[in-house]
C-alpha cells in the first residue's frame, strides 16, 4: 500500500460548491503539507501542519481551509470553489528531526466548472 | 522573501549528451532537494543536499550544493530517454522560518533519440 494516499484522485465540481480533499499517511510523520500545482508555476504551499495542534498558512491560503484530524490525516477544503482553483493538488509529509525530505501523495486533479 | 529560480525551464537534448540544470535561490539556506515528476504523476525525491559542498550521485544524475553562491546544480551525464521528466529543486527556509520548502518552477527535460 502507498505510504501517502489522497482521495479523490479526480474531481469535477461546479462553482460555489464545497469540496474536501483528503490525505492519509502511514509513514508516521508528524508534518503534513498541501500544495497546488499549476503549469509553469511549480508547487505552491497552501497550508502546512507540524502536528495536530499546529496549522499554518502557506503562500496561497485564501479560499482554502484545512483540518488535521489526526497525526495521519490532513484534509483540505474549498468552501466555495471557483474556476481558478482548478489545479493538481498534492499532499506531502515529512519527519521532524531528519532531513525534512518530503514524500508526496499521488495527487488530486480538481476541475471547477 | 525566498525566491527559487531554475534555468533552463525547458530543455531538449539528444541522447548521449551532457547537460546541467541550475537552481538559484535568494536567501540563506543549507538544505536543498531535487525531485523528479513524470507527466501526470507525483513527485519523487531524487537528492537531499544538507550542507555546503554536498554532492550526491545516482546513475546518470549528480547534484551539488554551494550555499555561499546559493546555487545547486543537477548534472546529467550521457542522457537517455528515460530521464525525460520535469525536475524541481526545492529550498528549505530552515532557521529563517518554519521548515517550509519553496519549490522552483521546474525544468522540463526532453531527451530525444
Amino acid at each position: 500500500d502507498a505510504d501517502v494516499t489522497q482521495t479523490p484522485r479526480n474531481r469535477i465540481t461546479k462553482t460555489g460548491k464545497r469540496i474536501m480533499l483528503e490525505c492519509s499517511q502511514t509513514k508516521g510523520h508528524d508534518r503534513m503539507y498541501w500544495y497546488r500545482q499549476d503549469p509553469g508555476l511549480g508547487l505552491r504551499l497552501i497550508y502546512y501542519s507540524f502536528d495536530v495542534k499546529d496549522i499554518n498558512k502557506g503562500e496561497i491560503s485564501d479560499g482554502y481551509s484545512v483540518s488535521r484530524q489526526a497525526q495521519a490525516k490532513f484534509s483540505l477544503s474549498l468552501e466555495s470553489a471557483i474556476p481558478n482553483q482548478t489545479a493538481l493538488y498534492f499532499c506531502a509529509t515529512s519527519d521532524f528531526g531528519t532531513s525534512h525530505e518530503q514524500f508526496f501523495g499521488p495527487g488530486t486533479r480538481l476541475t471547477v466548472l | 522573501e525566498l525566491k527559487v529560480e531554475q534555468n533552463p525551464l525547458f530543455l531538449s537534448m539528444q541522447e548521449g549528451k551532457n547537460y546541467t540544470i541550475y537552481c538559484n535561490y535568494s536567501t540563506t539556506s543549507d538544505r536543498l532537494y531535487w525531485y523528479r515528476q513524470d507527466p501526470g504523476k507525483s513527485l519523487e525525491s531524487l537528492f537531499v543536499l544538507l550542507s555546503n559542498g554536498a554532492v550526491k550521485q545516482e546513475g546518470r544524475l549528480m547534484a551539488s550544493l554551494d550555499t555561499k553562491a546559493r546555487l545547486s546544480t543537477l548534472h546529467i551525464t550521457a542522457a537517455v530517454h528515460d530521464l525525460s521528466a520535469t525536475y524541481f529543486c526545492a529550498v528549505d527556509m530552515g532557521k529563517t522560518s518554519y521548515d517550509k520548502v519553496i519549490f522552483g518552477p521546474g525544468t522540463s527535460l526532453s531527451v530525444i533519440p
